[in-house]
């Protein structure tokens, strides 16, 4: 069964300052997807990894994605009080007959202090 | 603009009343999916569904029920709402290509 962990599940920092949310899975999957969920909100795409080294950047956040030690790692940098929100990680599950599901992380919920 | 709705937004109702979540989505995605969300919580696949009538339950176990006649309507219907079924109801669809899924804007349902 494939389980998605992430850590920290909650995060506080401050602005200006650098960390990572940590995305661990346990079975083979190549496909992983980053999701950002403002308080009362719908979830909102953020990155489509699709391949094993892949990494993607935009603004502030850059995600990369090790399926060999499945791994995915979401990097913050330089936080502003704008990406305070909830960040989740999800895999893709491949049943028999190509069917799929996504299985996502619990989420983190980060905040930026001024 | 390819997109995809949910209606109602927000919805308080009684106990025992049959109600309808509609989602709808012009992305022309086989695959829809609902998601059951406690604020501030994990999300919960309760339905999903790979085409035209075909529909499946998901991970958890909901007294909800699904139907798919259009490829791009997946209505959730609760037949008599209850207090326990009060939460955020999420609706998706997804690219065949890489298996991203969109999301809908939500339906937050309270059951009084």
């Amino acid at each position: 069964e494939l389980k998605v962990e992430q850590n920290p599940l909650f995060l506080s920092m401050q602005e200006g300052k650098n960390y990572t949310i940590y995305c661990n899975y346990s079975t083979t999957s190549d496909r992983l997807y980053w999701y950002r969920q403002d308080p009362g909100k719908s979830l909102e795409s953020l990155f489509v990894l699709l391949s094993n080294g892949a990494v993607k950047q935009e603004g502030r956040l850059m995600a990369s994605l090790d399926t060999k030690a499945r791994l995915s790692t979401l990097h913050i940098t330089a936080a502003v009080h704008d990406l305070s929100a909830t960040y989740f990680c999800a895999v893709d599950r491949v049943l028999q007959g190509g069917s799929e599901k996504l299985v996502f992380g619990k989420g983190t919920k980060l905040t930026v202090n001024p | 603009e390819a997109d995809i709705y949910q209606t109602p937004r927000y919805l308080v109702i009684g106990t025992g009343k049959k109600i309808t979540l509609e989602c709808s989505q012009t992305m022309g995605h086989d695959k829809m999916y609902w998601y059951q969300q406690d604020p501030g919580m994990e999300l919960h696949l309760i339905h999903y569904s790979y085409g035209v009538n075909s529909t499946e339950k998901g991970d958890l176990s909901s007294e909800s029920t699904v139907s798919r006649i259009r490829t791009e309507h997946f209505p959730l219907t609760l037949e008599s709402a209850r207090p326990s079924h009060t939460s955020q109801y999420l609706c998706a669809s997804s690219d065949p290509r890489g298996g991203e899924q969109f999301f809908g804007p939500g339906t937050r349902l309270t059951v009084l």
